[in-house]
């Protein structure tokens, strides 16, 4: 089955405690992509991915990390989260840009305490 | 840049009456547009696009949207809404090409709320 999987669904943390969520997609696609959604914003794009090593900031990057060693996976590193980032997280991959159709992870809710 | 505007953030129906919600864009160029629906607890899903011919396209689930060019506009649509559309809606927009370097950008939502 196509599919974006991203673990962990939910996670509880205390402030400045490194964390990695971790998104994997079966499909061979090439563009990858975090976002962040908030009450009343929308998503937001963190980072995207063109390619394996290939990898630039959206439209809230700050506090966050990424790579992408692998084609299938694209982990969001957040080096010392803060409360500010208590949201909910969804990973998207598409096979050919966003022209085509984004597949979207299950999602992860975060909070920091 | 990029930007989407929905207007309506709350709409709140009873079945089997009409739906249209709002969806505006900026962007200079050739766009693809989008709208995705979030299913209470659950991830996005692709409910329709529009990348050429055609302004008026349809989607899954009886819905449809029209892409008004001189408006930036891609409202969505549905003669006759159900229970189960109660969602959250999105619209979003990128760079026609297919070489738009992961820029998708979404609106800020509309919660739909449908009453049996």
């Amino acid at each position: 089955e196509a599919q974006v999987t991203q673990n962990p669904r939910y996670l509880i943390t205390v402030t400045g405690k490194k964390l990695t969520v971790t998104c994997s997609q079966n499909m061979n696609h090439e563009y990858m992509s975090w976002y962040r959604q908030d009450p009343g914003l929308g998503l937001r794009q963190i980072y995207y991915s063109m390619n394996v090593e290939v990898t630039d900031k959206g439209d809230v990057p700050e506090g966050y990390k990424v790579s992408r060693k692998e084609k299938r996976n694209f982990p969001l590193i957040l080096e010392s989260p803060s409360p500010n980032q208590t949201s909910l997280y969804f990973c998207a991959s598409s096979s050919q840009g966003w022209g085509t159709e984004a597949f979207f992870g299950q999602g992860t809710r975060l909070t920091v305490v | 840049a990029q930007s989407v505007s929905q207007h309506n953030h709350h709409v709140i129906l009873s079945e089997a009456a009409s739906l249209e919600l709002g969806c505006n864009y900026s962007y200079g160029g050739t766009v693809n547009l989008f709208w995705y629906v979030q299913y209470p607890g659950q991830h996005l899903q692709l409910l329709l696009k529009y990348f050429s011919g055609d302004p008026l396209v349809k989607g899954i689930k009886g819905f449809e949207a029209e892409f008004i060019k001189s408006k930036f506009s891609f409202n969505l649509r549905k003669p006759s809404v159900q229970w189960s559309d109660t969602a959250e809606y999105f619209c979003a927009v990128t760079e026609a090409g297919g070489t738009s370097y992961g820029k998708l950008t979404f609106g800020q939502g509309t919660i739909l709320t449908v009453h049996p």
